[in-house]
C-alpha cells in the first residue's frame, strides 16, 4: 500500500505567476483535502473534493482551485501568484465520503514548498 | 469551530513520559477531541482520538477530563523520534466536520538525551 505523494517536492515561481501542484491519494482513498502551512503555523484547510466535486472550501480566494480525477489525485491550482503564497502545500487522503466520515483518520503527504519571489 | 489551547513548547529527556495538555473550554457535546503531530519536514500524521473515555493505542494514550473541557496526551517513554509538533484538534462527531481539519499553532516538543 503506498502513501500520499506530492509533487514537486519544491517550487520556485515569481509575482504573478500559475501554478500546479500535485497529490496522489492513499490507494483506495476517495476524498482528497488541501492545507497551506505558512511558517511556525499549523495547517490551514484550503478545500476538499470528493466524487470530483468541490465540497467544503476554507477562507481562500478563488485563484485558488482544484481538480480531483477518477483515479482520485488531484491538482491544486494556484493563478496570480503573491508573495503570501509562499508556504507549505499539503494534501490528505481519506476514506470517508461528503461528510467526511465520523471520525476517519486523514493521511498526509510530505508537501510541497512553494516560494514566491 | 470549537478552539483549542495549547502550550507554546514543552521538553523531555528521553524515555520519561510527557504529558501534553490542551484545553477546549467551549468544546460540544458531539465534538471528538483528535491529536495529530507533525514530525520536521513531514506532514501531519494521526496519534489518537477520543470522546469521554480515556484511549491508549500504540502511539499513545489519551486522557480526557470529566468536564471534557481538557484533555491530555501521554507519552509514555519519550524519544528523540517523538520530537515533533503536536496538534489538539476537535472534530465534531456528528458530521466529521467534512475532512477539515482545523489546526491551531500546537505544542512544540523537544526531547533531549
Amino acid at each position: 500500500e503506498t502513501g500520499v505523494t506530492q509533487s514537486p517536492t519544491h517550487l520556485i515561481k515569481t509575482r504573478g505567476q500559475q501554478v500546479t501542484l500535485r497529490c496522489s491519494s492513499q490507494s483506495g482513498h476517495n476524498t482528497v483535502s488541501w492545507y497551506q502551512q505558512a511558517l511556525g503555523q499549523g495547517p490551514q484547510f484550503i478545500f476538499q473534493y470528493y466524487r470530483e466535486e468541490e465540497n467544503g472550501r476554507g477562507n481562500f480566494p478563488p485563484r485558488f482551485s482544484g481538480l480531483q480525477f477518477p483515479n482520485y489525485s488531484s491538482e491544486l491550482n494556484v493563478n496570480a501568484l503573491e508573495l503570501d503564497d509562499s508556504a507549505l502545500y499539503l494534501c490528505a487522503s481519506s476514506l470517508g465520503g461528503a461528510s467526511g466520515g465520523r471520525n476517519n483518520e486523514q493521511f498526509f503527504g510530505p508537501g510541497t514548498r512553494l516560494t514566491v519571489l | 469551530d470549537a478552539k483549542t489551547t495549547q502550550p507554546n513548547s514543552m521538553e523531555s529527556n528521553e524515555e520519561e513520559p510527557v504529558h501534553l495538555p490542551c484545553n477546549h473550554s467551549t468544546i460540544s457535546g458531539t465534538d471528538y477531541i483528535h491529536w495529530y503531530r507533525q514530525l520536521p519536514s513531514q506532514g501531519p500524521e494521526y496519534v489518537i482520538h477520543g470522546l469521554t473515555s480515556n484511549v491508549n493505542n500504540r502511539m499513545a494514550s489519551l486522557a480526557i477530563a470529566e468536564d471534557r473541557k481538557s484533555s491530555t496526551l501521554i507519552l509514555h517513554r519519550a524519544t528523540l523520534r517523538d520530537a515533533a509538533v503536536y496538534y489538539c484538534i476537535l472534530r465534531d462527531g456528528l458530521t466529521g466536520g467534512g475532512n477539515k481539519l482545523t489546526f491551531g499553532t500546537g505544542t512544540q516538543l523537544k526531547v533531549e538525551l
